[in-house]
């Protein structure tokens, strides 16, 4: 059975960079056909796709975030990962990471989910 | 970037009645890619519906949705203890792919 786990600081600084890990287990990430991705959900901004990544194409970004975000697969660890630079407290939410349904416009249909991560930026 | 708008914000029924809930979009899209999510506190979403009317694994059928262009909608025809959650709907036709801001379904 596939699970998915975040791990990461629950606290970051204003201007600082958000760094966040999905460890995937009971699948291998590398021989996957999926799109793995992280979605946000906040008070203010509700739930908001930040992005997703391929074995092998390019990852897809938010426009919104694109300028300050980087989104890595790290097969040797069966992990993805999510750093956002330059963050302010409108970055404060609950990360999530999610595999999608498949592939095509399927790879932002989540159906595998982590619990979460509540992430606060604060000085 | 397309706007979804959810009403009612809060929808109050009993168990057993039904319940329509309501997604529109600011812009039309062509294709069928609307999906609807179930959230409870403390959980991730969970997907019910994709593709405007397909329900996702494990979904009971009492969960339906239909729409086209720019309005959408799930139906719960009768509710269950289980049911009253948050529901968010998601279009993924065009980039960036937004949710709208979710209908509380309370217990009358």
């Amino acid at each position: 059975q596939l699970q998915l786990q975040e791990s990461g600081p629950g606290l970051v600084k204003p201007s600082e960079t958000l760094s966040l890990t999905c460890t995937v287990s009971g699948g291998s990430i590398s021989r996957s056909s999926y799109y793995w991705g992280w979605i946000r959900q906040s008070p203010g901004k509700g739930l908001e796709w930040i992005g997703s990544v391929y074995i092998s194409g390019k990852p897809y970004y938010n426009p919104s975030l694109e300028s300050r975000l980087s989104i890595s697969l790290d097969t040797s660890k069966n992990q993805f990962s999510l750093k956002l630079t330059s963050v302010t407290a409108t970055d404060t939410a609950v990360y999530y990471c999610a595999r999608p349904v498949g592939s095509g416009n399927y790879y932002v249909l989540f159906d595998q989910w982590g619990q979460g991560t509540l992430v606060t930026v604060s000085s | 970037e397309i706007v979804l708008t959810q009403s009612p914000a809060t929808l109050s029924l009993s168990p057993g009645e039904r319940a329509t809930l309501s997604c529109g979009a600011s812009q039309s899209f062509g294709s069928r890619y609307m999906a609807w999510y179930q959230q409870k506190p403390g959980l991730a979403p969970r997907l019910l519906i994709y593709d405007t009317s397909r329900r996702a694994t494990g979904i009971p059928g009492r969960f339906s949705g239909s729409g086209s262009g720019t309005d959408f909608t799930l139906t719960i025809s009768r509710l269950e203890p289980e049911d009253f959650a948050v529901y968010y709907c998601q279009q993924y036709d065009t980039s960036p792919y937004t949710f709208g801001q979710g209908t509380k379904l309370e217990i009358k």
